[in-house]
Parts: C-alpha cells; structure tokens; sequence
C-alpha cells in the first residue's frame, strides 16, 4: 500500500520560494513505472497540475507552462522522497498543495493529505 | 493549456443514474485515450476513480463508469447512493510543446444527491 506524507511550511512570504516535501512508502521514487507529481487546488483556479518527475533510466521532469519559469521539482533517492521549490511567490499562490503519485499513464491513484500554503506578509 | 470544460453541477435522486461531461479538444481529451476522474469529498484528497477513459481501479465500486466520444469524455454514476454526493474532476494527458508533457484537469463537478 502507498502513502505519501507531505511537509512543510504554511505559510510563505511574497516574493520567497515556498518549498514542500513529499516522503514516499510502499513504492520507490526511482521505479520505472510510476511518476510523481506536484497538484495544488485553489477556490479561483481549481485543481492545477504542476509538474512531475520520474525516472526511465534517467531522470525526466515535465512542469506546467503557468509555472514552469518559477517551479522546481527534484528527487531525493536517498530518503525515497521528492520535493517542490516554487519561486517568487505571490498571494495567488496561496492553494492546497497536493503531492502525487501513480502509473504513469493511470492517472494519480496516490495522493499525499495535502498542506494548505499561504502567501502573506 | 486551458482547463477542461465540465458543467458546474448535477444531480440525481437515489437509485438514478448521472453522467457528467468533460469537454476538451483534439489536442487532449480527443487525441489520447488517458482521461481520468477522481472523487473529492470535502476537505479530502482527490481519490481516482476512473483511469484511462475507462479502467476502475482495485475497490472502486462498479456503479462508475468512463466512456468517451471524440473530444468530450463522460463519467456516468448509476444507482446513486447518498455517499456519492461529491466533487468530481477530470483529467488528461495534454501532449507536449518543446518536449515537455503536459497534463489538464477540468474545472470540477459538485454532484448533490436530492
């Protein structure tokens, strides 16, 4: 069975880089089947992909075009965990940040519980 | 990449059948067979329902069914019970631009059982 256990801050600052953690148990963030994603749910955006990454003998990482200028998504092999780095931040950024998993092509058949983010001085 | 299109809302008594529409384009929804619904109760995580237009995955009960039909895919619920009232959401893989793949959720249906 596959958990995923998500960290980090609350609250962020405008123009800092809001940075979340996402430990994976029950799989491996290096399998060669899944991929692991970051998803964030907003009243006035809904939910919004992010971006992912997975690993097919290399590393790949695919991000949404909203943010891909200011997103960072990395594995950590080494603790079985991956991790969003989201720069510049701004109060439209304030959402619930999802970390997620599955098949590649199966859709997201793992969530983390989710962690409520919010930008504010 | 713009969301995919469902309808606000939608209804249905106990016992009844539901369908609710996810509307897309050829670049999405019509152009590949990875479509996807999730369930979200409130103040839960999404859960997946439905996956590659139409695969239940392991416990989710046979009631759920996917289907799709050029650009618009359909989650149809039958025999609606009191637990299904819900949010529901599509998704779809979205192609590439520069080598980047790219995936789209819908903008979410609030299902009320009467």
């Amino acid at each position: 069975q596959v958990q995923l256990q998500q960290s980090g801050p609350g609250l962020v600052k405008p123009s800092q880089t809001l940075s979340l953690t996402c430990a994976i148990s029950g799989d491996s963030v290096s399998s060669n089947s899944a991929a692991w994603n970051w998803i964030r749910q907003s009243p006035s955006r809904g939910l919004e992909w992010l971006g992912r990454t997975y690993y097919r003998s290399k590393w790949y990482n695919d991000y949404a075009v909203s943010v891909r200028s200011r997103v960072t998504i990395n594995p950590d092999t080494s603790k079985n965990q991956f991790s969003l780095q989201l720069n510049s931040v701004t109060p439209e950024d304030t959402a619930v940040y999802y970390c997620a998993g599955g098949l590649m092509t199966m859709g997201f058949g793992y969530w983390g519980q989710g962690t409520l983010v919010t930008v504010s001085s | 990449q713009s969301a995919l299109t469902q309808p606000p809302s939608a209804s249905g008594s106990p016992g009844q059948s539901v369908t609710i529409s996810c509307t897309g384009t050829s670049s999405d929804v019509g152009g590949y067979n990875r479509v996807s619904w999730y369930q979200q109760h409130p103040d839960k995580a999404p859960k997946l329902i439905i996956s590659e237009v139409s695969k239940r995955p392991s416990g989710v009960p046979d009631r759920f069914s996917g289907s799709k039909s050029g650009n618009t895919a359909s989650l149809t619920v039958s025999g609606l019970q009191a637990e299904d009232e819900a949010d529901y959401y599509c998704a779809s893989y979205a192609g590439t631009d520069a080598g980047n793949h790219n995936l789209v959720f819908g903008g979410g249906t609030k299902l009320t059982v009467l």
